[in-house]
């Protein structure tokens, strides 16, 4: 069963614009959350990450919103550019019981036009 | 040069024929980990170790092997591969505590 799910394989946004990329859970026992993004040929790389006692978190142009009481967390970025075109995976941990382990999503493939 | 290293990039084989996909980081890491990555499934987690000498397994087990015998090295072990294995796999570490993971380039693996 898919515990983490991002529903959206892709998403084609303008330069300047915001891109909003979204993810749910399904395990109550996740307390912390994270961002990757995966160029072609390369590794994921962090972008950001949050804990649950926090609702947002912010680094630059990259903010992540979670809203806990609906299993639900968003990634945006703004102003987009053309850099940011690449794989998102979101991944989360249930740090209590699993420790370092992290279950991804799927991922969205984000698009950045120019 | 902080990095996970995997070696080889591409690797394509016949079933059957065992295969090691080697895996080193120069973090002095205690966690390192194998996820496979396909279509529509994202990253799911095959192996895991929290540091020498202790694996564990993860969501996707079947058909592969680990060891641990050096805090640096964790090689993925095909003994058997079967054409389901195609896959791109990449290798991770981290510090403990849920530190952001640090991913290798990734491994194309084609099984025929």
């Amino acid at each position: 069963d898919q515990q983490v799910k991002q529903n959206s394989p892709s998403l084609s946004v303008q330069e300047g614009r915001i891109s909003i990329l979204n993810c749910d859970y399904t395990n109550s026992m996740f307390d912390y959350f994270l961002w990757y993004k995966k160029y072609p040929a390369e590794g994921p790389t962090f972008l950001i990450s949050i804990s649950s006692i926090k609702d947002k978190n912010e680094d630059g142009r990259f903010t992540v919103f979670l809203n806990k009481s609906a299993k639900h967390l968003s990634l945006h970025i703004v102003p987009s550019q053309p850099g940011d075109s690449a794989v998102y995976f979101c991944a989360a941990s249930a740090r209590k019981t699993s420790g370092s382990r992290l279950t991804f999503g799927e991922g969205t493939q984000l698009t950045v036009n120019p | 040069e902080a990095q996970v290293t995997q070696n080889p990039r591409y690797l394509i084989t016949v079933t059957g024929k065992k295969l090691t996909v080697t895996c080193s980081q120069n973090m002095n890491h205690e966690y390192m980990s194998w996820y496979r990555q396909d279509p529509g499934l994202g990253l799911r987690q095959i192996y895991y170790s929290m540091n020498v000498e202790v694996t564990d397994k993860g969501d996707v087990p079947e058909g592969y092997k680990v060891s641990r015998k050096e805090k640096r090295n964790f090689p993925l072990i095909l003994e058997s591969p079967s054409p389901n294995q195609t896959s791109l796999y990449f290798c991770a570490s981290s510090l403990p505590h849920n530190s952001p993971l640090h991913f290798g380039n990734g491994t194309r693996l084609t099984v025929t």
